[in-house]
């Protein structure tokens, strides 16, 4: 059971690039999320899903866009890399959202120069 | 505006030492509280979720408790280990939201 799997892990970006950072989940959950988390600092999240083809904004969402289109997969795009989106990006999903543990992937580490 | 606080920032302790983390946060109106490890280069892994009826929950060593009208949290951690050394973040989840709000961690060394 692999959990919540994030590729990649490292990367780095020229300012103006843009890329893809994929999230996938083999636990059937229906809630998935984006976070990032800045150095010293606790994570805020992106966008977050609650089924396949339903997304919404969650609290810093300028500059990503997502799409579900499938249960498994929740991919995070970025447009137009900034230096202010250097930082460690985060998956998570979790079941029936609220009430219920929420499960992470292990990061990947975006460096915008 | 949900606003969560972790303090002290970093704590440095002998091992077999017991303990206090402390979260406090500002809106009483919270749906659960969690409390997650994360060991360096590494995702978040849930310890401990405290429904808001809830006052604590114990797993193992670790036992967390919540005061919705104070807006506090503790993790309290018993008899250290030096593999308990990570950061520790609580986080709140509201009610009309399902996002989780983070607090920024207390980074904790346990000395051998």
């Amino acid at each position: 059971n692999a959990g919540v799997t994030q590729t990649p892990k490292f990367r780095i970006l020229k300012i103006g690039q843009s890329m893809t950072l994929q999230c996938a989940q083999d636990m059937n959950h229906n809630y998935m999320y984006w976070y990032r988390q800045d150095p010293g600092m606790g994570l805020k999240l992106i966008y977050y899903s609650v089924g396949a083809g339903i997304t919404d904004k969650g609290e810093v969402p300028n500059g990503y866009n997502v799409s579900r289109s499938t249960t498994e997969d929740f991919p995070l795009r970025l447009e137009l890399a900034a230096p202010s989106q250097t930082s460690v990006y985060f998956c998570a999903s979790s079941y029936e959202g609220a009430r219920n543990t929420i499960y992470f992937g292990e990061g990947s580490w975006l460096t915008v120069v | 505006k949900q606003e969560v606080t972790q303090i002290p920032a970093a704590l440095s302790v002998p091992e077999g030492e017991n303990l206090v983390l402390n979260c406090s946060f500002t809106d009483s109106a919270i749906y659960n509280l969690q409390w997650f490890r994360q060991d360096p280069g590494k995702g978040l892994t849930s310890l401990l979720l405290i429904q808001s009826s809830q006052r604590e929950q114990t797993s193992g060593r670790l036992n967390a408790s919540l005061d919705k009208s104070s807006g506090r949290s503790t993790l309290y951690i018993a008899a250290s280990q030096p593999g308990d050394s990570a950061t520790y973040l609580c986080a709140v989840r509201m009610d009309s939201s399902y996002k989780l709000i983070f607090g920024s961690g207390t980074r904790l060394l346990v000395r051998p």
